[in-house]
């Protein structure tokens, strides 16, 4: 089956630092992919999305690359700030099915 | 403003009780999603819906329950038969399923007490 592995948590970083969250997805096909940011108490929002390979998706200064030959799409950021700690969910979609979801990565940024 | 909405935010269960949680969207869409969230932990998926009165199981629908009679309606039941219900729920709906993103409504966190 589908599935999406990201790496394990929490990543504290201090402010104007640069981010990584790797992630890596199995899927037989070509899924979409997507980064989605939860914030305490609260529901998904989306962050980014990529439909197809090479694809760059982009939001509030985060980027993240659908790379087919490594099965990746890491997330990055230039330069976090302490109004980015949440947590951070990668996750793909096949078809009509519903979004698989990686364990979540805690991103926490000090001042 | 369009979106969904899940009520109540906070929902206290006694054991053996079953407890309905709400999820309402108006944003036309076709699919919606029910999933489990657990402290620390990635969503699994409980139940989800393509199409009015029709909907299939997730990888954790023991112990739930769910109606699609209306398009932006899609409850979920959680009977005395779940064993650990206490978790955060979280209702989600997309176009059609599939490339498109899932919107996300703020959740309802069940406590057994």
């Amino acid at each position: 089956g589908n599935s999406v592995t990201q790496m394990e948590g929490p990543v504290t970083l201090s402010e104007e630092a640069f981010l990584t969250i790797n992630c890596t997805y199995t899927a037989t096909g070509y899924p979409s992919l997507f980064w989605y940011v939860q914030y305490p108490g609260e529901g998904l929002q989306l962050l980014l999305k990529a439909t197809k390979a090479d694809d760059k998706g982009s939001n509030k200064g985060f980027e993240a690359t659908y790379r087919k030959e490594t099965t990746s799409f890491h997330l990055e950021k230039g330069s976090v700030q302490v109004s980015d700690s949440a947590v951070y969910f990668c996750a793909l979609s096949m078809g009509r099915r519903a979004l698989t979801f990686g364990s979540g990565t805690r991103l926490q940024v000090q001042p | 403003d369009g979106g969904i909405t899940q009520s109540p935010k906070y929902l206290f269960r006694k054991e053996g009780q079953n407890v309905t949680l709400s999820c309402e969207q108006n944003l036309n869409h076709d699919a919606m999603y029910w999933y489990r969230q657990d402290p620390g932990q990635g969503l699994r998926l409980i139940y989800y819906s393509q199409i009015v009165n029709d909907f299939q199981k997730g990888d954790i629908a023991e112990g739930y329950s769910v109606s699609r009679e209306k398009k932006e309606s899609f409850p979920l039941t959680v009977t005395s038969a779940q064993k650990n219900p206490t978790a955060f729920y979280l209702c989600a709906s997309s176009e059609a399923g599939g490339i498109t993103e899932a919107f996300f409504g703020q959740g309802t966190r069940l406590t057994v007490v």
